[in-house]
């Protein structure tokens, strides 16, 4: 069984403050995925990596940077948060091929 | 770029009517559909995709070309059926998945 898992269950910050969101995944897959989920906007995506070090911007990077160190640790980092970034934080990961899809992690509510 | 829209923020159904949750999407190339489900404190998971062309808990979903629409029918709901729906898109070879704003469905008993 595929395990996405995602450090904080809530965290609650103040403004400017550096946040650091972690992210694992056990099935040693290529590529991993930051989304995060409003309501009325649906999943929008931040960052994904296909491989260990490379990043790409997603739809909404901007505030949010990444690091992926390891091939099954992807971390979101919100260098100074602003209560825009209040919202609901999914990891997934998957396989880079058609036959798979994206597993997600539980989720973290963030509230700035 | 490739969009996803999903018109009904809110869907209610009595128990044992048909559902149908639409999904337009508009993409130049080949694409890929999914349909994600979310039910109540448990995370995101796919309920199914075209090319599998499969059944998943009596949901069914047909890719229209011509009408650029993959909506997700199921002719009888179950009260278990109450969840999120998400429409997503991925370009043909490609992971980055597209998703729409989603849909609430309530099945009413």
């Amino acid at each position: 069984d595929v395990k996405v898992t995602q450090s904080s269950r809530y965290l609650v910050k103040r403004t400017g403050e550096k946040v650091f969101l972690e992210c694992v995944q056990d099935m040693d897959h290529e590529n991993m995925f930051w989304y995060r989920q409003d309501p009325g906007l649906g999943l929008r995506l931040i960052y994904f990596s296909y491989d260990v070090k490379m990043k790409e911007k997603g739809d909404i990077p901007e505030g949010y940077s990444v690091s992926r160190e390891k091939k099954e640790r992807f971390s979101l980092i919100l260098e100074s948060a602003s209560t825009n970034q209040t919202s609901m934080y999914l990891c997934a990961s998957g396989w880079g091929s058609r036959k798979d899809t994206q597993y997600f992690g539980p989720g973290t509510p963030l509230t700035v | 770029a490739q969009r996803v829209t999903q018109p009904e923020k809110l869907l209610s159904v009595f128990k044992g009517a048909p559902v149908e949750l639409k999904c337009n999407y508009s993409y130049s190339g080949s694409p890929e559909l999914f349909w994600y489900v979310q039910y109540s404190r448990q995370r995101l998971q796919l309920l199914l995709r075209h090319i599998s062309r499969e059944s998943i808990k009596g949901f069914t979903a047909d890719l229209n070309k011509g009408e650029t629409s993959f909506h997700l029918k199921k002719p009888f709901a179950q009260e278990e059926d109450s969840a999120m729906y998400y429409c997503a898109l991925a370009p043909f070879g490609n992971e980055k998945l597209t998703f729409g704003t989603g849909t609430r469905l309530t099945i009413i008993p």
